[in-house]
């Protein structure tokens, strides 16, 4: 089984744009989740969809946002780009059954100047 | 809410002998799962083991396990016979039961090197 792909891999970006993260679950998993990984704040959960509907939702301000289409790829929006959301942002799918662990992909790597 | 503790910010082992990571955490859950998970330089994370909260037991993986005190609300991962590609930033996570995976929450990582 193919595992969770993000594209792209790495973006720059200047204060003020927007820009768009994809990612591809595993075959089969329903459940996509997004964290933003930084040095000072770790891993901090952004949103989860699962049947292309947002389910849960972290402490980020309504310039993060996202979306999952019938095929369970999802897609993260940041607008209005600020210097602090250089970060990398993981993606990761999981079965969404009761015990069933977070399978990530290898991130996007997002650099704002 | 919960909250997750990785109190070691970094640690070092000789190759071939064993360390133990600490995590403890905060909850009034009573019904949760508990992860690691390893994060090799440049990298995707990957799941280590991972421990349900009703299980006495303590989760074995081969030279991973886990030390779980419920009552301390304590977690911590014991590496033995440590290998040169054990090296890794080690996430402890939590995952309330009656949620969903997508919303785990984590430590802030412990940067394991092992020297050889």
């Amino acid at each position: 089984k193919a595992g969770v792909t993000q594209t792209p891999r790495y973006l720059i970006k200047t204060r003020g744009q927007q820009v768009t993260l994809s990612c591809s679950p595993i075959s089969g998993h329903r459940s996509v989740s997004w964290y933003q990984q930084t040095p000072g704040q770790g891993l901090q959960f952004l949103f989860e969809y699962f049947s292309e509907t947002q389910r849960n939702k972290g402490n980020f301000p309504g310039r993060f946002s996202g979306r999952q289409f019938s095929n369970s790829r999802s897609e993260m929006n940041v607008s209005t780009l600020e210097l602090g959301d250089s970060a990398l942002y993981l993606c990761a799918s999981s079965l969404d059954s009761n015990n069933s662990p977070l399978h990530f992909g290898n991130g996007t790597r997002l650099t704002v100047t | 809410a919960q909250t997750v503790t990785q109190s070691q910010p970094e640690m070092s082992v000789q190759e071939a002998e064993t360390v133990t990571l600490s995590c403890t955490y905060d909850t009034s859950e009573s019904n949760y799962y508990l992860f690691w998970y390893k994060q090799p330089p440049s990298r995707q994370m990957i799941l280590v083991i991972r421990q349900e909260a009703y299980k006495q037991q303590n989760a074995t993986e081969n030279r991973f396990s886990v030390n779980f005190q419920k009552a301390a609300k304590s977690f911590s991962l014991k590496i033995s016979d440590s290998q040169l590609g054990d090296t890794a930033m080690y996430f402890c996570a939590f995952m309330n039961r009656n949620t969903n995976a997508g919303k785990s929450t984590f430590g802030d990582g412990t940067t394991l090197t092992v020297k050889p």
